[in-house]
């Protein structure tokens, strides 16, 4: 049975700073990975969808790795940003492709 | 491009009342699934389709119905609602499994 989780559950770091997010799963037989972010009462909006095939994939200030391997899948943030705030989401997929989330990392950047 | 539309945003209920929460996407995508969210609890699957006319349960099924007559849509049912279900709805939708996973905006629903 899959199971996904991420560590830590909250994390408060100061504007500029650079910071990785991190995601271990059970099941390392996973065809992608996803990361999500959450702004407080809205819904996920997609960031990175790694496939198994890769090691990492980017999108701006965004760098998601994934090493099938360990069962670990980090979110690297560059440069932090106040407007970063939010909860961060992976999920991966069970061997019923129905897709298993963590239970998020909230991300505060203080000015 | 709407993407995935989810009515209502709000809604309260009284116990033993039903309704029906609406999800539509305009992707063309086959994979369609309803999340409930709650504090401590994470997501957890309610339903899924793999296309028309095919739904299958998730974690939490029980006092939900789907169906999936189109693509476009995937509605949720509640039967007879308990305080229980109070919670955070979302609707999801993908072309497959294997690929990005897009969300609505989310049904708050609160069961009085």
């Amino acid at each position: 049975k899959q199971e996904v989780t991420q560590i830590p559950a909250a994390l408060s770091v100061p504007e500029g700073e650079n910071l990785v997010l991190n995601c271990s799963f059970t099941d390392s037989a996973i065809y992608n990975l996803q990361w999500f972010r959450q702004d407080p009462g809205k819904g996920l909006t997609s960031l990175l969808l790694i496939q198994s095939s890769q090691r990492e994939q980017t999108s701006g200030r965004l760098n998601a790795s994934l090493d099938k391997s360990s069962g670990r899948s980090t979110l690297y943030i560059a440069a932090s940003q106040p407007g970063d705030s939010a909860t961060y989401l992976c999920a991966a997929p069970d061997s019923s492709y129905k897709l298993i989330f963590g239970s998020g990392t909230r991300l505060l950047v203080r000015p | 491009n709407a993407g995935v539309t989810q009515t209502p945003k709000f809604q309260v209920l009284k116990t033993g009342q039903s309704m029906t929460l609406q999800c539509a996407q305009d992707m063309n995508h086959e994979y369609m699934s309803w999340y409930r969210q709650d504090p401590g609890m994470g997501l957890r699957l309610i339903h899924y389709s793999v296309g028309a006319g095919i739904t299958d349960q998730g974690e939490v099924p029980n006092g939900y119905n789907v169906s999936r007559s189109t693509t476009e849509d995937f509605p949720l049912r509640l039967l007879s609602a308990a305080p229980s279900q109070t919670s955070v709805y979302f609707c999801a939708s993908s072309y497959n499994p294997h690929t990005e996973a897009f969300f609505g905006q989310g049904t708050r629903l609160t069961v009085v």
